[in-house]
């Protein structure tokens, strides 16, 4: 499985942007790269995802370095509500292997 | 809404009993069902691949013989835990295929296990 760095934790104001960051230097042309959330004691909750094209959504936004080998999760206004854990995944669409490996994520602290 | 339910939400139970997860796709069917399971403090860890009509595939390290997948139909599936011991405590998460890969995945809210 194609491997994502992220940053173990970070830290945010209430009503600011955050900026979450992911390597993937290793991603090949047919990775898409989703982006999951966990809160406390809840399964993983889907955020947004894309291919080569920064992409919006209601919640968030995901802008893609242009050679795909980095990408930012990008939160508008961060709320309290948003304080969770960030995992980046690379998942390939050209096989059989559609499985989504975790890794550590990034523990966003959200503060009042 | 919720697209994936599980049952039941939490369970306790002594060791050396069985426990029975049940997870359900309510939107679409699923012909493959991911089961996680994560422990405190960690990320999850996929357990198995249960394809419908067919033998689930278990990750390296994952007993068999232990977690029973079941992939009754295509929007049931099923883990139970067998002989349970207090290491097997842990928070089981299962994840219906999507249609379409390239679209998101779901999960469900996740069990929480404890075995005393």
């Amino acid at each position: 499985d194609a491997k994502t760095t992220q940053p173990n934790s970070m830290e945010s104001n209430e009503e600011e942007p955050v900026h979450l960051p992911c390597n993937h230097s290793t991603i090949s042309g047919t990775d898409y790269i989703h982006w999951y959330r966990q809160l406390p004691s809840q399964g993983p909750e889907y955020v947004i995802h894309g291919l080569t094209s920064n992409v919006n959504n209601r919640m968030a936004s995901l802008a893609i370095a242009e050679d795909r080998k980095s990408s930012t999760l990008i939160l508008h206004r961060a709320t309290l509500r948003d304080a969770a854990v960030y995992y980046c995944i690379l998942r390939n669409s050209g096989g059989s292997n559609y499985k989504l490996t975790f890794g550590k994520g990034t523990l966003l602290t959200v503060n009042p | 809404g919720a697209v994936v339910s599980q049952h039941p939400s939490w369970v306790i139970c002594k060791s050396g009993t069985s426990v029975k997860i049940e997870c359900r796709s309510l939107d679409f069917q699923a012909t493959t069902m991911f089961w996680y399971r994560q422990f405190p403090k960690q990320s999850l860890m996929l357990m198995a691949t249960s394809n419908e009509g067919s033998k689930a595939t278990y990750e390296q390290g994952v007993e068999k013989d232990k977690f029973l997948i079941n992939h009754a139909s295509l929007t049931l599936s099923t883990l139970t835990v067998t002989s349970a011991h207090p290491e097997d405590s842990s928070f089981y998460i299962c994840s219906p295929l999507a249609p379409r890969v390239e679209n998101e995945q779901y999960f469900g809210p996740g069990t929480r296990l404890t075995v005393t």
